[in-house]
């Protein structure tokens, strides 16, 4: 069965810090997708990123990084010179290459608080 | 603009009673989704469809109900037999529901029984 981890429940930090989001998944397929979604206070998931268990690259999008480590299971996420606005629930998600649908396993989240 | 409308964003019930939760999407999307959030719990798939008249338990389909009728809705009944359904539950759809597709997220539902 797949599995996604998100050890940090709660990070603060003060405005223009570097932060990174920690996500190690678990898997048996070899064709699997990783997604990472915002969710603001307003409760609606914002995609973010899609990457494929093929593609290692790592991924910057203006402040935003990904960092994908098949050897460690982990897809981690950084934003760099954080803002407030980057306050939000922060979720990693796994979806299996396998016949069946777009079945999304979530983490249970990493609340960024950002402060000034 | 396209996108996915859930409502109402709050709901209040009484015990014992069934609720249904709405959800509509403009995007043409053949895949919806339902989850359920609880805090410190991540999203748990409830449903989901692929196509019209076709739907497939999720990992907590237990209590629940959908159907799919239209390509653009795809209701959700909470009934009295959910042990616990207080709870924020939130509408998906993809286009078409493979696995390296993103899927788009309403606003939610925020449900709570009295």
């Amino acid at each position: 069965a797949q599995k996604v981890t998100q050890a940090q429940t709660e990070i603060s930090v003060v405005e223009k810090e570097d932060v990174t989001l920690d996500c190690v998944y678990e898997t048996r397929d070899t064709t699997y997708y990783l997604f990472w979604y915002k969710q603001p206070p307003s409760g609606e998931l914002v995609f973010l990123i899609r990457r494929n268990s093929f593609d290692e690259q790592n991924e910057i999008s203006g402040r935003y990084s990904w960092n994908f480590q098949k050897s460690t299971s982990s897809f981690n996420f950084t934003i760099t010179a954080s803002q407030v606005v980057d306050s939000a629930v922060y979720f990693c998600a796994l979806s299996e290459g396998r016949g069946g649908g777009n079945k999304l396993t979530f983490g249970t989240g990493t609340q960024l608080k950002v402060e000034l | 603009d396209g996108g996915i409308t859930q409502s109402p964003k709050y709901l209040f019930r009484k015990e014992g009673q069934n609720v249904t939760l709405s959800c509509e999407q403009n995007l043409n999307h053949d895949a919806m989704y339902w989850y359920r959030q609880d805090p410190g719990q991540g999203l748990r798939l409830i449903y989901y469809s692929q196509i019209v008249n076709d739907f497939q338990k999720g990992d907590i389909a237990e209590g629940y109900s959908v159907s799919r009728e239209k390509k653009e809705s795809f209701p959700l009944t909470v009934t009295s037999a959910q042990k616990n359904p207080t709870a924020f539950y939130l509408c998906a759809s993809s286009s078409p529901g493979v696995s390296y597709n993103e899927q788009f997220f309403g606003p939610g539902t925020r449900l709570t029984v009295l």
